[in-house]
């Protein structure tokens, strides 16, 4: 089966612009994730979808960050504008929604505000 | 607050020794347990899991990890590793209460000398 699809692969972009990130999840996949992950960090979690529902955006910075999921499949992750401290890795993964619930991720968007 | 530690950030082994990495858990419920692994340049992958049944599970690539209830631990090994191995390793733990998302360690980066 086909992993997690992200694009673009890389991004560099001046403070104070926006950038867009897409994500298409495993097909069937409901729960859907967006992460940030700093160089020698775990991955944070920045929103949670089921379907095209918000579960948790609790850490989501709403000032700059929005995310969406429409039709319960592909996500777009938005950053307007961007900060310098947002230079980071930003990953989608997709979950089943059975137990377990381990999540598969994709290549991530490796994002660079000069 | 749930936390997940790894008690060494960097691992350093010569190819061929067998390699043991920490990994603890704060949580007072029934968790689902989660190695991941990120190879230099490459995404995330799901390394092996545990949810139930036998507490000694095994992974792709020869790893495997035993889960001890009593100690909150869930430890990988690898009785020899090859050079390929080099690459940071991730424990992570969901439960059903915070929605299964994933709480992460700060992870191991293990370098393998060839």
């Amino acid at each position: 089966e086909a992993g997690v699809a992200q694009s673009p692969r890389y991004k560099i972009i001046e403070k104070r612009q926006s950038v867009a990130f897409w994500c298409n999840p495993i097909s069937g996949h409901a729960t859907l994730y967006w992460y940030q992950q700093i160089l020698g960090q775990g991955p944070k979690l920045l929103i949670q979808f089921q379907n095209n529902g918000v579960v948790d955006d609790s850490q989501l910075p709403k000032d700059r960050f929005s995310a969406e999921r429409l039709k319960g499949v592909d996500s777009t992750l938005k950053i307007q504008p961007a900060k310098l401290e947002d230079s980071a890795v930003y990953l989608c993964a997709s979950s089943s929604g059975q137990a377990p619930y381990e999540q598969y991720f994709g290549p991530g968007t490796r994002l660079t505000v000069t | 607050a749930q936390s997940v530690s790894q008690h060494n950030h960097h691992v350093i082994l010569s190819e061929a020794a067998s390699l043991e990495l920490g990994c603890n858990y704060s949580y007072g419920g029934t968790v689902n347990l989660f190695w991941y692994v990120q190879y230099p340049g490459q995404h995330l992958q799901l390394l092996l899991k545990y949810f139930s049944g036998d507490p000694l599970v095994k992974g792709i690539k020869g790893f495997e990890a035993e889960f001890i209830k009593s100690k909150f631990s869930f430890n990988l090994r690898k009785p020899s590793v090859q050079w390929s191995d080099t690459a940071e390793y991730f424990c992570a733990v969901n439960a059903q209460r915070s929605n299964y998302q994933l709480i992460w360690g700060a992870g191991t980066k293990l370098i393998i000398k060839p």
